[in-house]
């Protein structure tokens, strides 16, 4: 059975910074690329960050610059470093495994989320 | 610009049928789109991937009641005999080269 579950959420001040891990089971972590999505409260979800299963990072133009994403293939860990933190940040952050059927990328476990709230 | 746009609310009485609706931007009408649910206070659930030709592939556990169809630049998921359970959020969502879209969710209530 697929299980991620998501760690390290909590209260940051703006301009201060967090990091998320999401543990993963069930799958070859190392062979499947990796996501995170946030959700604002109340409103849609949005992506934030993906890595490939080779390490090649990608970011949506809202955290370019001041988020990171990594991963630990010995220990099935995906991370999401987030420095300069805003008020704009605050939301659910949920880390995906990522499925690929030809160009087409989405994902098809989810995790149970990790609430980062950015306030002073 | 790739948008995905969806109805804010959608309601259905138990047992019955309801058809949510995602529609793509203009130029867009071939793309595959995924539906994804969201329960109250939980993570989301991967549904199914859905082709432009109507065809889908359901993720893991997901019942037969869930069902996908396609028109032009319209994607359909189809809910039959509703069930409590499926009160909750369904956002559809797509991929262009490095580009992730989500729409902005409907939320199904069981009447």
């Amino acid at each position: 059975e697929v299980q991620l579950l998501e760690s390290g959420g909590g209260l940051a001040q703006p301009g201060g910074s967090l990091r998320l891990s999401c543990a993963a089971s069930g799958f070859t972590f190392s062979t499947y690329a990796m996501s995170w999505v946030r959700q604002a409260p109340g409103k849609a979800l949005e992506w934030v960050s993906g890595i490939t299963s080779g390490g090649a990072a990608f970011y949506a133009d809202s955290v370019k610059g001041r988020f990171t994403i990594s991963r630990d293939n010995s220990k099935s860990t995906l991370y999401l470093q987030m420095s300069s933190l805003r008020a704009d940040d605050t939301a659910v952050y949920y880390c995906g495994k990522e499925t690929t059927t030809g160009d087409f990328i989405t994902l098809d476990y989810w995790g149970q989320g990790t609430l980062v709230t950015v306030s002073s | 610009q790739l948008v995905l746009t969806q109805s804010p609310s959608a309601s259905a009485s138990l047992g019955a049928s309801v058809k949510l609706t995602c529609t793509l931007s203009s130029g867009h009408s071939s793309y595959a789109i995924a539906w994804h649910q969201q329960q109250p206070e939980k993570g989301p659930r991967y549904l199914m991937k859905l082709n432009s030709d109507g065809s889908h592939n359901k993720g893991d556990g997901i019942p037969d009641r869930f069902s996908g169809s396609s028109s032009g630049a319209e994607r359909y998921l189809t809910i039959s005999s509703l069930q409590s359970e499926d009160e909750a959020d369904y956002y559809c969502q797509t991929w262009d080269t490095g580009s992730w879209v989500f729409g902005g969710g409907t939320k199904l209530t069981v009447l």
